[in-house]
């Protein structure tokens, strides 16, 4: 069965400062991999996936994250990180067998600091 | 409508009722997802529909939940003699069909408080 695993569940950035935001995927086949942010007061809205393909992806608000097959990590980054960033960012594993069902990590909270 | 829409958006009931949460997806999306968000725990998946096939429920907590989707729209999730474990935030999501790289479209989600 596909796992996910964030294993930091708070980081505190400065504004402007870079973003490394960690997920390992555990799945024996090629998995479809996302990530997700929910903002406060805010339902989930996906910011990139990868599902083939260049194994560095972009996504909305500055977001890229890259696929590293040989460490099962999909992590999460950004160059200049800003107050509006700060959010709970999940990261998400689906496959085509094992069920079809999306599986999400415990989050990582991201705080911003000025 | 445009979106997932969930309700109702708060409910409070005592511990041992019985509680009903509704999910209305977006129209013509075949897979049907419901998720419990609790502090600290991230995102638990519970049950997954997709189109005529049988429901994967292999995340439903226990036998005092279940779930069902009627004309393969309307999902309705039921939680029998409600315990104060079970307050959290039930998340319902949609996706268009069977291609798994797609991306879910969530609602607000129903937040559940049990006494």
């Amino acid at each position: 069965a596909q796992s996910v695993t964030q294993p930091d569940i708070h980081i505190t950035v400065s504004e402007g400062a870079s973003l490394e935001l960690r997920c390992n995927y555990s799945y024996g086949a090629t998995p479809y991999l996302f990530w997700y942010v929910q903002s406060p007061g805010q339902g989930l809205q996906l910011l990139l996936k990868y599902f083939s393909g260049d194994t560095l992806v972009q996504g909305i608000k500055g977001f890229e994250a890259e696929f590293k097959r040989s460490q099962s990590s999909f992590n999460l980054r950004k160059p200049s990180v800003h107050w509006s960033d700060a959010a709970e960012y999940f990261c998400a594993v689906a496959a085509d067998t094992g069920g079809f069902k999306t599986i999400f990590g415990a989050g990582t909270r991201l705080f911003v600091k000025a | 409508g445009a979106g997932v829409s969930q309700s109702p958006s708060n409910k409070v009931t005592e511990k041992g009722k019985d509680v009903e949460l509704r999910c209305d997806p977006i129209s013509g999306h075949t897979a049907l997802y419901w998720y419990r968000q609790s502090l600290g725990q991230g995102l638990e998946f519970l049950i997954y529909f997709q189109g005529n096939s049988a429901p994967d429920k292999s995340g439903l907590p226990s036998d005092r939940f279940s779930a069902e989707r009627t004309g393969g729209s309307v999902s309705t999730l039921t939680i029998q003699r409600t315990q104060q474990e079970d307050s959290a935030v039930y998340l319902c999501a949609s996706r268009t069909g069977t291609a798994t790289n797609e991306k879910l479209f969530f609602g607000s989600g129903t937040q559940l408080s049990v006494l």
